[in-house]
């Protein structure tokens, strides 16, 4: 799994209560991202990090907030959950290799209920 | 009109048989061309990566990109039942960390 570990790998929770699910890889990778996926949409950009404390919205940032204060862990919180934020969410991480980007990989998901 | 379409299948097909699947979108200035796999409850697994337009072969797989007609392709030849997953294409610019993905499409490879 491209030494990416999620935690937790599954959480039930209550609309209304805040989240926060941790990304942490061994790979020193620069680039580090939050995606979601559901049924019909793929996936979808949350946030992504360029460095430490840089960070940037994606397509669906709205109700998610990011933070990243190490290189190898980058933080994904719902401030304060609603049903619509049950999903599968995915980190990667990428890394550049003579200025040229490089494909991300992927971690295994922490599947969020909220009830 | 979605930025990028993919057939969400599922696609059948027999052991041995070669597999087609394909992917169109609409931004031209997409240059990196991704194809994952995913395994049921797993995260995606980069299984192919193509600059620009043309051919790349690794073993069974085989990614074709077609920028005139923005459409791109995955071949498997001689499918296994361990490929039947969900595949991903994602087409991006800057390299690797600006893509778009498809809503993927499910093989399944039967003895």
């Amino acid at each position: 799994d491209a030494g990416i570990t999620q935690s937790p790998r599954h959480k039930v929770t209550e609309t209304g209560t805040p989240v926060t699910l941790r990304c942490h890889q061994t790979e020193n990778h620069r680039y580090m991202y939050w995606y979601r996926q559901d049924p019909g949409h793929g996936l979808r950009l949350i946030h992504y990090s360029y460095g430490v404390k840089d960070t940037d919205k994606g397509e669906v940032s709205d109700g998610y907030s990011v933070s990243r204060s190490k290189t190898e862990d980058f933080l994904l919180t719902l401030e304060s959950a609603t049903s619509s934020q049950t999903s599968v969410y995915f980190c990667a991480i990428s890394d550049s290799r003579t200025g040229v980007d490089q494909p991300q990989h992927f971690g295994d998901g922490t599947r969020l209920s909220i009830l | 009109q979605k930025e990028v379409e993919q057939d969400p299948g599922p696609l059948s097909v027999p052991e041995g048989a070669i597999v087609s699947l394909n992917c169109t979108y609409s931004n031209s200035a997409f240059q990196y061309f991704m194809w994952y796999r995913q395994y049921s409850r797993k995260g995606p697994e980069l299984l192919m990566y193509t600059y620009s337009s043309g051919n790349k072969e690794d073993g069974r797989f085989t990614a074709q990109v077609d920028k005139s007609s923005k459409y791109i392709s995955l071949f498997i030849r001689d499918s296994q039942p361990s490929d039947s997953a969900t595949y991903l294409c994602a087409p991006g610019t800057g390299g690797g960390n600006k893509l778009t993905f498809g809503t993927g499409t499910q093989l399944k490879v039967e003895l």
